[in-house]
Parts: structure tokens; C-alpha cells; sequence
């Protein structure tokens, strides 16, 4: 079967840097995504790596390891508004997005 | 905002009504999407549709009933639901639904089923 796994929950200060990995098994590969959800609203689009390494966006930044299965969403800075769960999901071989469970991040003054 | 609309945000409805949530996408997209989200649980892909055509349909109980008029407009008709529907449930849209384009949520409809 196709599945994402993420961290259910993590912790992290404010100003400080925080790395949100996800791994995936699924039926092909056509690119990864990153959305953020704050409680409440809608997913927002981050990210998306479809070749291997490092995508920088200003504080946020996303790593694709294919053969290896794996990505992570970094964050820089951080700030109390960064609150927020955070996506990871997967375009399989079908173009069909297959999606992890979130993970929910706290940041502490 | 995102570009898509939802309504109603709020939903309450008994298991024998019949109620309609409504999408719409000012974005020029050719994609639009129906999604389920339970907490905890990952995004539920429920229906797809490219061009106005449904292209997926992922075993979703009859009892959903999707309808897509023209490319900015998504219904999702509810009848005889029952209390394990009660979700958010959340529209998107997309410039296709293959490709690397992502995806524009709308805020959902947040459903209870009494």
C-alpha cells in the first residue's frame, strides 16, 4: 500500500530552527509537496521538490532524497505565527496526491 | 484567500436531511477537488473533476453525490449521512489535476451529523 509518514506533533522556541521530516512508499514518484494548515483554515501551499536536494524560500526550505524515500521542511526564525500543522503529500504514479497526516507544530515564546 | 469560496462554513444537518455544500474557484483552474479531513487522519481524496469531467472517484459511499456545472462551480449533495461523516470537508482546485501544479484550498465546511 501507498503511505506518508510524519511526526505527530513537535515542539520548537521561538527563533530557533525546525526540521519536519517525511518519508514515503508509494506506487511512482512525481513530486512532493508541503502545505501548511493553521487550525481552522484552509491548507496553504509551501513547497514542492521533484528532483533531488534543497528548495530555499525565504525562512522555509524543503529537501527531496528519491531514492531514499524521504523529505524534510525546515524552518528558520522561528515565529509565533509558524504555528501551524504542516503537510507533507505525494504525487504517485497516477498523478493522484497522496497525503500524510500532519504534523502539528508548537512554538513556545 | 485563496481564490476559492465555500458554503456553508458551518454545518449541522440530521441523518435524514438532504443538504448541499457548494465550491466555487475564481482562479481559471480546470481542476477541482473534494476532500475529507478527519482529525488526525490524513486528507481523504474523495472526487475529481478535469475539464467538468470526473476523473476519480475514490469508493466514496453513494450517499455523496458530487455535481460539477462548469469549471469554477463544485457541489458536494449529502443525503442520509451518517455520524462517522462528520468531518471538515474541503474543496480545491488546481490548474489540472496531473502535473506539478498545486493545489488552492477553500476553508471547508465543517459537517455534524447528528
Amino acid at each position: 500500500g501507498q503511505n506518508i509518514d510524519q511526526p505527530t506533533e513537535m515542539t520548537a522556541t521561538e527563533g530557533a530552527i525546525v526540521q519536519i521530516n517525511c518519508t514515503y512508499q508509494t506506487s511512482g514518484f512525481n513530486g512532493l509537496f508541503w502545505y501548511q494548515q493553521h487550525a481552522g483554515e484552509a491548507p496553504t501551499f509551501l513547497s514542492y521538490n521533484v528532483l533531488d536536494g534543497l528548495e530555499e524560500k525565504g525562512r522555509f526550505s524543503s529537501f527531496l532524497s528519491r531514492s531514499k524515500g524521504y523529505s524534510y521542511l525546515l524552518l528558520k526564525e522561528l515565529q509565533m505565527k509558524d504555528s501551524a500543522s504542516y503537510l507533507c503529500a505525494v504525487r504517485d504514479s497516477n498523478y493522484q496526491l497522496i497525503w500524510g497526516a500532519g504534523t502539528k507544530l508548537i512554538i513556545k515564546p | 484567500e485563496t481564490g476559492v469560496t465555500q458554503t456553508p462554513r458551518h454545518l449541522v444537518m440530521g441523518m435524514t436531511n438532504k443538504k448541499s455544500l457548494k465550491c466555487e474557484q475564481h482562479l481559471g483552474h480546470n481542476a477541482m477537488y473534494w476532500y475529507k479531513q478527519s482529525a488526525k487522519k490524513p486528507l481523504e481524496l474523495m472526487f475529481v473533476y478535469n475539464f467538468k469531467e470526473q476523473t476519480e472517484n475514490n469508493s466514496v459511499p453513494s450517499r455523496f453525490s458530487p455535481e460539477c456545472p462548469n469549471s469554477s462551480h463544485l457541489f458536494l449533495h449529502l443525503h442520509t449521512l451518517q455520524p462517522e461523516d462528520s468531518a471538515l470537508y474541503l474543496c480545491a482546485s488546481s490548474q489540472e489535476s496531473s502535473g506539478s501544479s498545486e493545489q488552492y484550498f477553500g476553508p471547508g465546511t465543517r459537517l455534524t451529523v447528528t
